[in-house]
């Protein structure tokens, strides 16, 4: 049983498409992630859900949208992708309300805009 | 805020050796500090967490972690390194804010000779 599940693993795409990757978690757990992962391997943050409400949303641009239909879903909706948008995206998620801090990440999302 | 800083993007051992990666941090808050690891093009596994209880923490592997609140510290160390042990090591601290959210440091790859 995969704890936090991210489709598709490999997305390649041209430039300009509209692209969505998904990603669902079993561990019950009530706040869930999205991380981008360059090309040196620097991980940043880009938005978080606590049960399906929206709690961050760093500078990203406004292309990337989430959408989080419930507590165990969040998904990462990209439009008009960009050349430097390539990059890993992996999912995660946590039981952070109940004081647990530690994550648990998907297998990621590799996207490679041609 | 809070961050981490990871000296060194690259340590070799040889097998058998002694492992130590480093990590420091900054936090305006009692922190709580993660190690994770990352085997290539695989997720985010986590080693072990600091939340303020044991300062020594001991993790999977054979790995473990001392936070010391005087250096700002929270070194990952391994008696003894094994070939399957090469992987990227990520450090991460939490302020335990409402947003929940890891600031990760920039990774250490570890390179472990035979």
């Amino acid at each position: 049983d995969t704890a936090v599940s991210q489709t598709p693993k490999y997305l390649v795409t041209q430039m300009g498409n509209d692209k969505s990757i998904k990603c669902e978690q079993n561990l019950g757990h009530d706040t869930m992630y999205w991380y981008k992962q360059d090309s040196k391997k620097f991980l940043k943050i880009m938005f978080s859900y606590n049960n399906k409400e929206l709690i961050i949303n760093e500078t990203v641009p406004n292309r990337f949208s989430p959408k989080s239909p419930d507590k165990a879903h969040l998904n990462l909706h990209i439009n008009s992708l960009e050349l430097g948008d390539s990059a890993v995206y992996f999912c995660a998620s946590s039981q952070a309300s109940k004081g647990d801090y530690g994550y648990t990440f998907g297998s990621g999302t590799r996207l490679t805009v041609v | 805020a809070q961050s981490v800083t990871q000296l060194g993007s690259h340590v070799s051992v040889s097998e058998g050796a002694l492992v130590l990666l480093r990590c420091n941090y900054s936090s305006s808050v009692p922190p709580y500090l993660f190690w994770y690891v990352q085997y290539p093009n695989q997720g985010l596994q986590l080693l072990l967490k600091y939340t303020s209880a044991a300062t020594l923490v001991k993790g999977i592997n054979g790995f473990e972690a001392e936070f010391k609140k005087s250096e700002t510290s929270f070194h990952l160390t391994k008696p003894s390194a094994h070939m399957s042990d090469a992987a990227e090591y990520f450090c991460a601290v939490s302020g335990m804010d409402s947003s929940y959210k890891l600031i990760f440091g920039s990774g250490t790859r570890l390179l472990v000779r035979p």
